[in-house]
């Protein structure tokens, strides 16, 4: 069984400040792990993942995120945050076989000017 | 098409009624999948298609629901005897599901249902 937590329902940073918003996971085996982004009124979007190899993950707009096997999260971080950055985030994990995700119950980021 | 398409966008329906919402995979994609996303929640898996047949079904939630892909691209949700707790929008996802698996799902805007 696989599950995910995201905490903090609401996250709130300044323009210009770093974003980080917290995922972790639970999986009984090696996990794909993702980050979607859903913009209001818009489909989910996926922003990065980890598969396999190098754990610092790079994705669009800016954003990262690190696998780390120990602490069993995967966190997603953005040096500077803009105000087109405020949607809600989604994490979820995946089994290596097979699609389908497990999501975690999302985060909405605020960005204030 | 260019990407997922969901129709219809928004349906109102009533308590007991008969409702089928339709999904348009992107070209190609032979995995397609269902989730629903309840007000200040994340997605939650409901089924998964690999061509024609359903391969995990294990997120339907009881016998109401129901979904088919019978040509091995546009699929069919179908809810019967709907209740107000079915309220939610219903997201569908397709995958290339082919050659090394990255996992990745490629979503549509969703059909958000309405139940009164």
């Amino acid at each position: 069984a696989q599950s995910v937590t995201q905490l903090g329902s609401h996250v709130s940073v300044s323009e210009g400040a770093l974003v980080l918003l917290r995922c972790n996971y639970s999986s009984s085996v090696p996990p794909y792990l993702f980050w979607y982004v859903q913009y209001p009124n818009q489909g989910l979007q996926l922003l990065l993942k980890y598969t396999t190899g190098a754990t610092l993950v790079k994705g669009i707009n800016g954003f990262e995120a690190e696998f780390k096997k120990s602490e069993t999260s995967f966190h997603l971080t953005k040096p500077s945050a803009h105000m087109s950055d405020a949607a809600e985030y989604f994490c979820a994990v995946g089994p290596r076989a097979g699609n389908m995700l497990t999501f975690g119950g999302g985060t909405r980021l605020m960005v204030k000017p | 098409g260019a990407g997922v398409s969901q129709t219809p966008s928004n349906k109102v329906t009533e308590k007991g009624k008969y409702v089928e919402l339709r999904c348009d995979p992107i070209s190609g994609h032979t995995a397609l999948y269902w989730y629903r996303q309840s007000l200040g929640q994340g997605p939650e898996f409901l089924i998964y298609f690999q061509g024609t047949g359903a391969a995990d079904d294990s997120g339907l939630p009881n016998d109401r629901f129901f979904a088919v892909r019978p040509e091995g691209s546009v699929s069919t949700l179908k809810i019967q005897r709907t209740e107000r707790g079915d309220s939610a929008v219903y997201l569908c996802a397709s995958s290339s599901g082919t050659g090394r698996n990255t996992g990745e799902l490629f979503f549509g805007e969703g059909s958000r249902l309405t139940v009164l």
